[in-house]
């Protein structure tokens, strides 16, 4: 069965403090992963996509990191900002014409 | 360019009654999918529509649920006879290209209907 793995559940950070979240998934046969940010009360938005062959992507402060043989993914935030607070999910396709497959997300608080 | 658009914002039904929710996608995107979120949970995939096509309907119930993308205007979800196991955030993604385009192709998200059964 298809599914994504998060962890932590729920993390609380200082401002200015970096974080890993941490996705696993057993998705297959894999196509792309994605990390989205969802604001309390908003739809998600896309951060990073990265296929099989990519093991890094950067956007801004957020790095992503994809291992392919372990089925393992990592989201870094550096210097978090307040506005950072957000649930952040991961996402998997798998190849051909099949729904996106959603973790439960990771609720990050930044807090001052 | 306006995003993915969704009304109403949130929606409030007693059981028995229909429910309807809309969305616009973005400008250009022929692809829908309507996802629902439960309180604590991923989102769930529930129907995946192109203009008056329904391409995948495999995560939509069977009974109650219907979805429909017309030639012109909104897409539209649609719940009769609501139960309170209904109440959930359905979201709504539009995308250009299509789930068979690969890589390529990019969900975006509107900013979901709130759907609470008394």
């Amino acid at each position: 069965k298809n599914q994504v793995e998060q962890s932590p559940q729920s993390l609380i950070i200082l401002e200015g403090k970096n974080c890993t979240l941490q996705c696993n998934y057993t998705v297959s046969p894999f196509s792309n992963l994605r990390w989205y940010k969802q604001d309390t009360g908003r739809g998600p938005v896309s951060l990073t996509i990265m296929t099989f062959s990519e093991n890094t992507k950067s956007n801004g402060r957020y790095t992503a990191t994809l291992d392919a043989d372990t089925k393992q993914s990592s989201l870094h935030i550096t210097a978090s900002q307040l506005s950072d607070s957000a649930s952040y999910i991961c996402v998997v396709s798998a190849e051909g014409n099949t729904p996106l497959v959603f973790g439960k997300g990771t609720r990050l608080s930044v807090i001052a | 360019n306006a995003g993915v658009m969704q009304n109403p914002r949130h929606l409030v039904r007693r059981r028995g009654q229909e429910a309807r929710l809309r969305c616009s996608p973005m400008k250009g995107h022929s692809h829908v999918y309507w996802y629902r979120q439960l309180p604590e949970e991923g989102l769930k995939f529930m129907v995946y529509l192109q203009k008056e096509n329904i391409i995948d309907e495999s995560g939509m119930p069977k009974e109650r649920f219907s979805a429909e993308f017309p030639k012109e205007g909104p897409s539209i979800l649609r719940i009769q006879q609501v139960v309170r196991g209904d109440s959930a955030a359905y979201f709504c993604a539009s995308s250009p290209l299509g789930r068979t385009s690969g890589d390529t192709d990019t969900q975006y998200f509107g900013p979901g209907t709130r759907l609470t059964v008394l």
